[in-house]
């Protein structure tokens, strides 16, 4: 079966640290990745998508095919980074939506 | 309004109670999504719509009932629901191709937040 994991329920850091949110896929063909975040009392909103190569809010995200892997990553967290990250590489079985991992909360400290 | 509008943003019901989650869009997206946010399971897919025909029921509860009268709104019709439904419930759209080869890039609603006595 199709399946998303993301390891880490909860994720402390300093400000500053750097940062590794982990995802892992089980998934037939090609993905396509996606990381949503959601900020305290804010909407569910896409971070960035594997295949657009961006970093957004300094966060990059790099397809491992061999580990089949795809963590967000950060290398100085700030206290506004703080949210619910959800890794999104799976499609449902129709293949028409997307379904998430159980999600990451990063907290980010001074 | 611009985004995903839901309304209501609260909504309180017995079990015996009828009542409906109302979604509606204003970016001109073609597919909309029901997402059910609970403490137990965070995002669980229930019910796709693309160009208004349903793609996916997601073994969601005959108690709940969607609709799409067209592309720019989406309902959620409740009855005889059970405590343990209780949970935000989120509404997305998105563009997307007629078999579901888009992006997926999903547009959030805030959330209808459910609790049902």
């Amino acid at each position: 079966a199709q399946r998303v994991t993301q390891p880490e329920k909860l994720l402390s850091v300093f400000k500053g640290a750097p940062v590794e949110l982990k995802c892992n896929y089980s998934y037939s063909g090609s993905p396509e990745l996606f990381w949503y975040v959601q900020y305290s009392r804010q909407r569910l909103q896409l971070l960035l998508r594997h295949i657009s190569r961006e970093s957004i809010k300094g966060f990059t995200a790099d397809l491992n095919k061999g580990e089949t892997s795809f963590h967000l990553k950060k290398p100085f967290a700030q206290e506004e980074d703080s949210a619910m990250y959800y890794c999104a590489p799976e499609k449902s079985q129709a293949g028409t939506a997307l379904i998430f991992g159980k999600g990451t909360t990063l907290s980010v400290s001074s | 309004e611009t985004g995903v509008t839901q309304t209501p943003r609260h909504l309180v019901m017995g079990m015996t109670n009828k009542k409906s989650l109302k979604c509606e869009q204003h970016l001109g997206h073609n597919a909309m999504y029901w997402y059910k946010q609970s403490a137990k399971k965070p995002l669980e897919l229930m019910f796709v719509y693309n160009f208004k025909e349903q793609t996916e029921n997601n073994s969601v509860p005959s108690r709940f009932s969607p609709e799409c009268p067209n592309s720019s709104h989406l309902f959620l019709h409740l009855h005889t629901l059970q405590p343990e439904d209780s949970a935000l419930y989120l509404c997305a759209s998105s563009q997307e191709g007629r078999f579901g080869s888009g992006a997926n890039v999903l547009t959030f609603g805030a959330g209808s937040r459910l609790t049902v006595l």
